[in-house]
């Protein structure tokens, strides 16, 4: 069974570049979570969807940051334009139902300089 | 808001010794979950608890869950370099949506 795969793995550009991260959900889950990891603020939800909808995209830093999911297999983070405190590593994860663990991908480790 | 408070922020223990980490929400919790971090990796789901009192255990690992519903603690027996990560609480309410803890960092010496 694939894992949550996102894309790329490293990302490094300069300030003002538009930055778009990509993820796929493991086959089933109806529910998929973007997060930022740092170490002063450690892993926050930047937002979440059900069944392609977002839900609650209140840990949004700024208008800069926008989500979709157009359909169940696929969703993307975009940074436009990207600052140098947006670098972090860019966590997606996907679970099935309400009560479920929720599965990690790999990570996208983010660079602006 | 819902908020999980994870203490301590590092530990440093001798490899033997015992660890245990805390976890403390600022609302009753509908479960909780724990997941682990190695160095470079992603989050990994531990376990869940979902029952007032609840206590689970996974070989040297023992998970707690409050009567309140809204601590939580994990306790790592006899710790092995194996161990070594970032150990996350992480909370659900009333919603769908979980919040984690900063997670506990730890780091055995060998």
């Amino acid at each position: 069974d694939a894992g949550v795969i996102q894309s790329p793995r490293h990302e490094v550009t300069e300030m003002g570049q538009e930055v778009t991260l990509r993820c796929k959900p493991i086959s089933g889950h109806d529910y998929l979570f973007w997060y930022r990891q740092t170490m002063m603020r450690g892993l926050e939800l930047l937002i979440y969807f059900n069944n392609n909808v977002p839900i609650d995209d209140s840990g949004m830093p700024e208008d800069r940051f926008s989500a979709k999911m157009p359909n169940a297999s696929f969703s993307t983070l975009k940074i436009q334009p990207s600052e140098p405190r947006d670098s972090a590593v860019y966590f997606c994860a996907s679970r099935r139902g309400t009560h479920q663990p929720q599965h990690f991908g790999d990570g996208t480790r983010l660079s602006i300089l | 808001g819902q908020q999980v408070m994870q203490i301590p922020q590092y530990q440093h223990v001798q490899e033997g010794e015992d660890f245990t980490t805390y976890c403390n929400s600022s609302t009753t919790l509908s479960n909780i979950q724990w997941y682990k971090q190695r160095p470079g990796g992603h989050p990994v789901f531990l376990i869940q608890l979902v029952k007032s009192g609840e206590v689970k255990k996974q070989k040297r690992l023992t998970f707690q869950f409050g009567e309140a519903k809204k601590n939580s603690s994990l306790h790592i027996t006899a710790t092995q370099t194996t161990d070594v990560g970032t150990y996350f609480c992480a909370g659900m309410g009333r919603d769908d949506k979980i919040i984690f803890g900063k997670g506990t960092r730890l780091h055995i010496l060998p």
